[in-house]
């Protein structure tokens, strides 16, 4: 059974920090990854996807690299801002998995100005 | 336009009660998903569906029922409310052949007392 970790749980870092969002999972048979942001009130949004023959993928202030080997995932925020403040969810895909996505429990994030 | 919607956004009800949540995707996609984000933050998969195929989390109650009217549609029936059923449904929906691109509605609020 795939079981997804994150670390830390909370965060807050002031604006302009680079910041790390660590994720692991315990079946490294995994077709993707994929980091979502959760803002209160409101649904999931898919923020990078990186299949499981990939290393990394970037978006913006944006980096996700992946280690499906040592079954590790990290997304890497640039200097950040106060309107990254948000839940950030890691996921994995498994082909097995009836087509759910097995998702972490988060890290909040906090950006002060 | 919203892409994956739900109706009610908040509902509060008494134990015992049977309740339906709705929820429509304009995305012309064949899977639709059910999540349960419990108040520990924890997102799981309660259910996925296409007109070909249902698949259950084991886990999930049958007090719990998806019922599809047509493609666009996957709505959620709980008979039997429980005080533990209070958390954060969230639908999702994706195309065929990726079913790891789902795209999320902004969630259900459901509180029993």
């Amino acid at each position: 059974k795939q079981e997804v970790t994150q670390i830390p749980a909370a965060l807050s870092v002031p604006e302009g920090e680079n910041l790390v969002l660590n994720c692991s999972f315990t079946d490294s048979a995994i077709y993707n990854l994929q980091w979502f942001r959760q803002d209160p009130g409101k649904g999931l949004t898919s923020l990078l996807l990186i299949q499981s023959s990939q290393r990394e993928q970037t978006s913006g202030r944006l980096n996700a690299s992946l280690d499906k080997s040592s079954g590790r995932s990290t997304l890497y925020i640039a200097a950040s801002q106060p309107g990254d403040s948000a839940t950030y969810l890691c996921a994995v895909f498994n082909s097995n998995s009836g087509y759910a996505l097995n998702f972490g429990k988060g890290t909040s994030l906090l950006v002060t100005p | 336009d919203t892409a994956v919607s739900q109706t009610p956004k908040y509902l509060v009800t008494q134990m015992g009660n049977d309740k339906s949540i709705k929820c429509e995707q304009n995305l012309g996609h064949d899977t639709m998903y059910w999540y349960k984000q419990d108040s520990k933050k924890f997102l799981k998969i309660m259910f996925s569906y296409n007109n070909k195929e249902l698949i259950i989390n084991e886990t999930v109650p049958n007090r719990f029922s998806p019922k599809s009217p047509d493609k666009a549609h996957l709505n959620l029936h709980i008979n039997s409310l429980e005080l533990g059923d209070s958390a954060v449904y969230f639908c999702a929906s994706s195309p065929s052949g990726t079913p790891e691109t789902q795209y999320f509605g902004p969630g259900t609020r459901l509180l029993v007392l």
